[in-house]
């Protein structure tokens, strides 16, 4: 089984709300990614996970807070977006963080007004 | 820093045509990877490339790496209108704060047309 999950599949939040995005996997990976993409461009790296610590933050604003409650759940907390936040987030994991395939999940298609 | 420069960025392909997208990078890398997506999709990854000389087929798709040369092509044979999509080359960092992090490069968009 090579699937991550994401919830939910789209979003539209208001820039005083509080939102959340969720990633799953059961594939054992140890490391586990957020990513940001915007139209016709490439994935942008927010966060790496390994092994349940923050082991890169791609200086990413505050207003977005990654949360690894266990191995398999990525979360990333939203509050006081702009529109220019407005994307695709992917969630993506992989065996370790070492070069290893990043498989990627289906993302989550947020838009902020 | 790595950066990585896919060409060409835009590709309008004939069925049945022949094509190549050439992917450079900047600084030594042991792993590079393409990725295929599709328009309002997540990344399905169609390979990986390990060490210099690597070659590896999926239909028809074939990829191959030179790191000596810092370059990965990605060759289409016979397109058909199933391969149109968004291709990705994405390259590992090797070293430095941002070790094991990918670089991807602009993307190629690719549309196979009758």
């Amino acid at each position: 089984d090579t699937e991550v999950t994401q919830t939910p599949k789209h979003l539209v939040m208001g820039m005083t709300n509080k939102k959340s995005l969720k990633c799953e996997q059961h594939m054992g990976h140890r490391a586990m990614y957020w990513y940001k993409q915007k139209a016709k461009k490439p994935p942008e790296l927010m966060f790496v996970y390994s092994y349940e610590k923050l082991s890169i933050n791609e200086s990413v604003p505050s207003r977005f807070s990654p949360e690894c409650p266990n191995s398999s759940l990525l979360n990333l907390h939203l509050h006081a977006l702009q529109p220019e936040d407005s994307a695709l987030y992917l969630c993506a994991s992989s065996q370790d963080q070492v070069g290893d395939t990043q498989y990627f999940g289906p993302g989550t298609r947020l838009t902020v007004l | 820093e790595l950066k990585v420069e896919q060409n060409p960025l835009f590709l309008s392909m004939q069925e049945g045509k022949n094509y190549t997208i050439y992917c450079n990078y900047s600084t030594t890398s042991d792993r590079l990877y393409w990725y295929r997506q599709d328009p309002g999709k997540s990344l399905e990854s169609l390979f990986v490339l390990l060490s210099n000389g690597a070659v590896k087929q999926e239909g028809r798709l074939m990829a191959s790496l030179d790191t000596k040369a810092r370059l990965s092509t990605l060759h289409i044979t016979a397109a058909v209108h199933d391969l149109s999509a968004t291709y990705f080359c994405a390259v590992v960092n090797a070293g430095g704060t941002s070790y094991g992090k990918l670089t991807f490069g602009q993307g190629t968009i690719l549309t196979v047309h009758p």
